[in-house]
């Protein structure tokens, strides 16, 4: 079964506005990560967080981590067109592989 | 840009063809993945590999096969393809650091139509 479920399913917003998407998982990780897909593509990797790490910037990308609730948040500040994609997190078990989730579709509007 | 290349990048072929999608990676990753995906749908894993020799099946039962002769190739093969195969399939590749998952590099994926 898939470790790692986003919320929501698909966001729509306004250039210049934040866009928040959350992660939630069932076990213990080694590291949690996101990834982002423009349609028909691949995926592009954009953060990843470990888990003794609770917060974690890059540019306009912000994730925190809370692995008492089993669960982390990607914020997107000053959302831009070129943003428009879908967003996965994937989570790192010990001696495993990746595991994605269903992804959060991100439609930003001019 | 990710060093890892998927050909072809579109492909049509009847049913019972026998197929194979390439995947090339140039960063000398030892571990190296297949996924396949279904338009706005989650990445389900079918194919893993984390060396030369090394291949494994994924979560996802798939009626496909992969072979790991040379770290940089990492080749899928579907030997009759059926209309349930049609799905776009994703190759990435990551770094090995001991049990530590790094961030995986994809190719830009293959979309397979079985008509």
């Amino acid at each position: 079964s898939q470790q790692g479920e986003e919320d929501p399913q698909a966001l729509s917003i306004q250039e210049g506005e934040n866009a928040t998407m959350n992660c939630s998982y069932k076990t213990s990780i080694n590291n949690l990560q996101w990834y982002r897909q423009n349609s028909g593509r691949g995926l592009v990797h954009l953060i990843l967080i470990r888990s003794n790490e609770r917060e974690k910037h890059s540019g306009r990308l912000r994730v925190t981590l809370d692995t008492s609730k089993k669960s982390s948040s990607l914020l997107i500040t000053a959302s831009r067109a070129a943003d428009t994609a879908s967003y996965f997190c994937a989570t790192a078990l010990r001696y495993s592989t990746l595991t994605f989730g269903k992804g959060t579709m991100l439609l930003v509007s001019p | 840009e990710a060093d890892i290349y998927q050909t072809p990048r579109y492909l049509v072929i009847g049913t019972g063809k026998k197929i194979t999608l390439e995947c090339s990676q140039t960063m000398g990753h030892d571990k190296m993945y297949w996924y396949q995906q279904d338009p706005g749908m989650e990445l389900h894993l079918i194919h893993y590999s984390y060396g030369v020799n090394s291949t494994e099946k994924g979560d996802l039962s798939s009626e496909s096969t992969v072979s790991r002769i040379r770290t940089e190739h990492f080749p899928l093969t579907l030997e009759s393809a059926r209309p349930s195969h049609t799905s776009q399939y994703l190759c990435a590749s990551s770094e090995e650091q001991g049990y530590l998952n790094t961030e995986a590099f994809f190719g830009q994926g293959t979309r397979l139509t079985v008509v």
